[in-house]
């Protein structure tokens, strides 16, 4: 099946700073999703990209759907303390899959003041 | 609108008990989903409901059944639990087969002793 790879897996940095974090396929996608799921709670949608090249931003998040459509980044600008949580990526090809989604393994963000 | 609603939020059964899990939404959306999600492994897809009578495996389906109740109301019922249903169990909506956005609940946070 579809798998996706995500990474870093995990991030420390200063508030302020930028953030990039990525996620690979060995599959095409037609849509890439991005959530944000803070502690406790449930992933939340930030970013949905649905065209091969498209670049997408939402405040400090900017996001692309590769090329070749087999990846996806997402960019955080400024970083701020309730950035923290944990960032999924998802994928979804209708021919194969209708509308389930993969999901990446995640990229905990964790924010020093 | 509450969005996507779990009951119970936390719940802890003995090896060989039986649950269900609630999920309603209010969003008039067609398709549900439930995950489960554990650490370093991301979402992963449990049963689907395309559409209101309709109900499909995902991904990890073994020890679960599902019932779509009607358009608002998806459950997952585990018949005998497993230490290996220790989970963290999510429900999810979409507008349709089509609607790749997943709107997520708060989870409900599952221990098999």
């Amino acid at each position: 099946g579809q798998q996706l790879n995500q990474s870093p897996q995990s991030m420390f940095i200063q508030e302020g700073e930028d953030v990039s974090m990525n996620c690979t396929s060995s599959s095409i996608f037609n849509t890439w999703l991005w959530y944000k799921q803070d502690p406790g709670e449930g992933p939340v949608l930030l970013i949905a990209l649905y065209k091969a090249g498209e670049l997408t931003s939402n405040g400090r998040l900017t996001a692309q759907f590769g090329i070749t459509r087999k990846d996806s980044f997402l960019n955080i600008s400024a970083s701020i303390p309730s950035d923290v949580g944990i960032y999924f990526c998802a994928g979804q090809l209708w021919e194969t899959s209708g509308s389930r989604l993969t999901f990446g393994e995640g990229t905990q963000l964790t924010v020093n003041p | 609108n509450a969005g996507v609603t779990q009951t119970p939020k936390f719940q802890v059964l003995k090896t060989g008990q039986s649950m269900t899990l609630q999920c309603a939404q209010d969003m008039n959306h067609n398709s549900m989903y439930w995950y489960r999600q554990d650490p370093g492994m991301g979402l992963r897809l449990i049963y689907y409901s395309a559409s209101e009578g309709t109900t499909d495996k995902g991904e990890v389906p073994n020890g679960y059944n599902v019932s779509r109740l009607n358009k608002r109301e998806f459950s997952l019922r585990l018949e005998s639990a497993a230490p290996s249903q220790t989970s963290v169990y999510f429900c999810a909506s979409s507008v349709s087969p089509g609607g790749y956005e997943q709107y997520f609940g708060p989870g409900t946070r599952l221990t098999v002793t």
